[in-house]
């Protein structure tokens, strides 16, 4: 079956813009999650969504970020006035769980340029 | 509290060499751990997750991890690197079920493969 799908998968923006960064689950999937990969970084957690509970932003790196998963599925990860540091690949994951243990699948990424 | 350190940031072997990348972790609690792979210009792929069980895990493309609690460690191998290997590793720990399954990622280790 398909995979995890993000789109774009390439944003050029200038600082100051806001942007919207879309991520498309498996199917069935409950969990998901948003990372953000800086360059020689490791993934860097944001949020967390899981099933219909509060989804645990502990992640964010400022008010500036925000998401909301619509419906269970789609995801949407907002990030207003744009600064350069922002700058990176962002990672959407979706899992489910079995016997009490997680898998993780990841999208291709949405690369992030702020000028 | 969870983390992880790749020893490492780029590993370079030949062809043919044997494929050893380094993964320490700590963790409060039993962990989950885990092998990405990551392709330029692709998500994450996981190669492989031990849980429970068997110490001696094995993945996809050839490649077995070891984990050893005495030196929480979780490197992983591959008796014979192929230049389709060249790509940046994650290591990642989660706990094994008593919070919010939100993995810790290494910073990676890029594998560079030679003729």
């Amino acid at each position: 079956g398909a995979g995890v799908s993000q789109s774009p998968s390439n944003k050029v923006t200038e600082k100051g813009k806001d942007v919207e960064l879309r991520c498309d689950p498996i199917s069935g999937h409950t969990a998901l999650y948003w990372y953000r990969q800086s360059l020689g970084q490791g993934l860097e957690f944001l949020i967390y969504f899981q099933g219909n509970s509060a989804p645990d932003k502990s992640g964010l790196p400022s008010d500036r970020f925000s998401a909301e998963r619509t419906g269970g599925s789609v995801s949407t990860l907002t990030i207003q006035r744009t600064q350069q540091e922002d700058s990176a690949v962002y990672l959407c994951a979706s899992s489910f769980t079995s016997g009490g243990q997680e898998t993780q699948y990841f999208g291709p990424g949405t690369r992030l340029l702020v000028l | 509290a969870q983390s992880v350190t790749q020893l490492g940031s780029h590993v370079s072997v030949s062809e043919g060499a044997l494929v050893l990348l380094r993964c320490n972790y700590s963790s409060s609690v039993p962990p989950y751990l885990f092998w990405y792979v990551q392709y330029p210009n692709q998500g994450l792929q996981l190669l492989l997750k031990y849980t429970t069980g068997a110490t001696l895990v094995k993945g996809i493309n050839g490649f077995e991890a070891e984990f050893k609690k005495s030196e929480t460690s979780f490197h992983l191998t591959k008796p014979s690197a192929h230049m389709s290997d060249a790509a940046e590793y994650f290591c990642a720990v989660s706990d094994n079920g008593g919070g919010s399954y939100i993995p810790t990622f290494g910073r990676g280790t890029s594998l560079i493969v030679h003729p």
